[in-house]
């Protein structure tokens, strides 16, 4: 079976704080780890997947095998970040459906 | 290029009766996956369909089904609505099989509520 966690349900930062939002998942195989955001008013769309190891506004997620983490990170976030993020994985062949957490709102204050 | 579209956007059902809900994919991609997200169960996968074959399957009853067209666009229907039923319905499309493979990218939904 493969299960995402998102601890939280809300994050509340200053503008320029740093930002990190956990995701903790199993899987046990090879899994496809992706953040997913949710602006306002706006359809769920891709921030990144761990496999392109990009920096997408700003955000980096590194993938700890060895304590099966996920998390989404931000130097200094800005009010524009403000949005609901969802943690998914997907793994391979039957498996290869996205399994969403339950989501973490952030809220970037100014 | 157009996104993800789908119809309708809000509905309101009884219980008992069902429902058809649509969904037109990006030109070009031939997988769409049809989720259920509520507030206490967050995003479920209900199926994927790829080149008109149901190629996987989440935990939801045989009340749920789907289908494809040969132009890639997707229905999914609902029989014997129940209360619990009551959610937002979201397809996802993407040019290849799998949401190991690449991006989804989602409509913005089909809002249903069952009375």
């Amino acid at each position: 079976a493969q299960r995402v966690t998102q601890p939280e349900k809300l994050l509340s930062v200053f503008k320029g704080a740093p930002v990190e939002l956990k995701c903790n998942y199993s899987y046990s195989g090879s899994p496809e780890l992706f953040w997913y955001v949710q602006y306002s008013r706006q359809r769920l769309q891709l921030l990144l997947r761990h496999i392109s190891r990009e920096s997408i506004k700003g955000f980096t997620a590194d993938l700890n095998k060895g304590e099966t983490s996920f998390h989404l990170k931000k130097p200094f976030a800005q009010e524009e970040d403000s949005a609901m993020y969802y943690c998914a994985l997907s793994g391979a062949g039957a498996n290869s459906k996205l399994t969403f957490g339950k989501g973490i709102t952030l809220s970037v204050r100014p | 290029k157009a996104g993800v579209t789908q119809t309708p956007r809000y509905l309101i059902k009884t219980r008992g009766q069902q429902v058809t809900l649509s969904c037109s994919p990006i030109s070009g991609h031939r997988s769409v996956s049809w989720y259920q997200q509520t507030p206490g169960q967050g995003l479920q996968f209900l199926f994927e369909y790829f080149s008109e074959t149901q190629r996987n399957k989440g935990n939801f009853p045989g009340r749920f089904s789907g289908r494809q067209f040969s132009n890639s666009r997707s229905e999914m229907n609902v029989s014997t609505l129940e209360l619990g039923d009551s959610a937002l319905y979201l397809c996802a499309s993407s040019p290849l099989a799998g949401a190991n493979t690449g991006e989804l990218f989602f409509g913005e939904g089909s809002r249903l509520t069952v009375l």
